[in-house]
């Protein structure tokens, strides 16, 4: 089965902290995502990478950046958090266009 | 912006077949349909996808109308563990997946 684990289930973080979010999968896949959840907006994409080294900006990605220095992780990082980002983040994957493997996800609270 | 409609919630009695419907009637020729569901405090699962044949796998089967401007989501005997959101999304095969709100599905004892 493929498997996509994320560092923390939970995350509480202050004002202005610099956040990372580690995302790694154990299929090769060559795709990455990164997604946040907020009620009532559904599921929204912030960066994605189709190789390493390689990023894309989704339809959000203000004052977000990602690394992929390595095929089978990927990061997002906050550089200095802030309340309205707190935030279900969840990291996907997948081999070529087919379907998407999630993670558990991540509960983001940024006081 | 999603491409789609559905249902912001249904019910369905447990043992039932839950039939979920989608519109996308602004489908493009080299547009799939695919299916995802959200079981609280989880990551979404991928569940079926097809292009305009009906298909059907081990989780349920998907029917698309002729004209691929709607398509429905069976779970032949729906369990109380297929309680989730249900996400239709339409994309090509190399695009990047949009969610929209999807079908709060609730399967009643």
């Amino acid at each position: 089965d493929v498997k996509v684990t994320q560092s923390s289930r939970y995350l509480v973080k202050r004002t202005g902290e610099k956040v990372f979010l580690e995302c790694v999968q154990d299929m090769d896949h060559e795709n990455m995502f990164w997604y946040r959840q907020d009620p009532g907006l559904g599921l929204r994409l912030i960066y994605f990478s189709y190789d390493v080294k390689m990023k894309e900006k989704g339809d959000i990605p203000e004052g977000y950046s990602v690394s992929r220095e390595k095929k089978e992780r990927f990061s997002l990082i906050l550089e200095s958090a802030s309340t309205n980002q707190t935030s279900m983040y969840l990291c996907a994957s997948s081999v070529e266009s087919n379907e998407q493997f999630f993670g558990p996800g991540t509960r983001l609270t940024v006081l | 912006d999603a491409k789609t409609t559905q249902p912001p919630s249904m019910d369905c009695a447990e043992g039932r077949a839950a039939n979920l419907p989608c519109n996308h009637s602004t489908i493009s020729g080299n547009e799939y349909v695919y299916w995802y569901r959200q079981i609280h405090s989880q990551g979404p699962q991928y569940i079926i996808h097809g292009l305009k044949n009906n298909e059907t796998n081990e989780m349920a089967s998907l029917i698309i109308t002729e004209d691929r401007k709607s398509s429905t989501l069976i779970l032949p005997h729906a369990t109380l563990r297929d309680t989730a959101v249900y996400y239709c999304i339409v994309r090509v095969r190399d695009d990047k997946i949009i969610f929209g709100k999807g079908t709060r599905l609730h399967i009643l004892p």
